[in-house]
């Protein structure tokens, strides 16, 4: 089965500064799709960033970008130019991509990292 | 409107009463889901449906049932709540792929005492 990790349940950034939020995973699948979701204080939990294992590119979404390593399954994001409206909830999900039947087609989350910013 | 919306947005019951929370959506997705949310665990999948015939366990489905009653509905319920359901629940819809992840809904806070 797979597996989500985040290793920082807390982390802290100043404003105007870049932060980076880590997510390993454990699969044993080729093709997968992972994702971000912000959960800020409102408790809305809103899809940040996506990206399809198969491609190389890294996905970019205005100041937040992922590190997506596939051999190392690692799939960090970088927010860059924190604000204060960045402070949330972060989670890191996996989905897999080969086959739409049974479970495979629900999103395995990590436990999150709760970020704060400082102004 | 809320593509994904859930009722109530706060709950707080007693011990041993039966209580239903509801899940509506205007996207046309197949798909489903509850999930649980409680700190420093994540979010943990209750029940799954990819349509009103087809509903599945999840990890943490004990002590909770749901039921599909149309496409755009499904709703959670607990037969009898006990202090430990005591969390966030999230109904969430995808497509049938399921690759563009979830919508979610604004969540139902249930405190049991």
């Amino acid at each position: 089965a797979q597996t989500v990790t985040q290793s920082q349940p807390e982390m802290s950034v100043q404003e105007a500064e870049t932060v980076t939020l880590s997510c390993t995973y454990d699969t044993s699948e080729s093709d997968y799709y992972l994702f971000w979701y912000k959960q800020p204080p409102s408790r809305q939990m809103i899809l940040v960033i996506r990206q399809e294992a198969y491609k190389q590119q890294n996905a970019t979404e205005n100041r937040f970008s992922v590190n997506f390593q596939k051999a190392a399954k690692s799939f960090s994001l970088k927010i860059s130019d924190s604000q204060l409206g960045d402070a949330a909830m972060y989670f890191c999900a996996y989905r897999s991509a080969e086959g739409y039947g049974g479970s495979q087609g629900n999103l395995i989350f990590g436990k999150g990292t709760k970020l704060s910013v400082k102004p | 409107d809320a593509d994904v919306t859930q009722t109530p947005r706060n709950r707080i019951t007693k011990t041993g009463k039966r209580i239903m929370l509801e899940c509506s959506q205007t996207k046309g997705h197949d798909r489903m889901y509850w999930y649980r949310q409680d700190p420093g665990l994540g979010l943990r999948l209750i029940y799954y449906s990819f349509d009103v015939k087809d509903i599945n366990k999840g990890e943490i489905s004990d002590g909770y049932s749901v039921s599909r009653q149309a496409q755009a509905k499904f709703s959670l319920s607990l037969e009898s709540a006990i202090p430990n359901q005591t969390a966030l629940y999230f109904c969430a819809t995808s497509d049938w792929t399921g690759s563009y992840g979830y919508t979610f809904g604004s969540g139902t806070r249930l405190t049991v005492v």
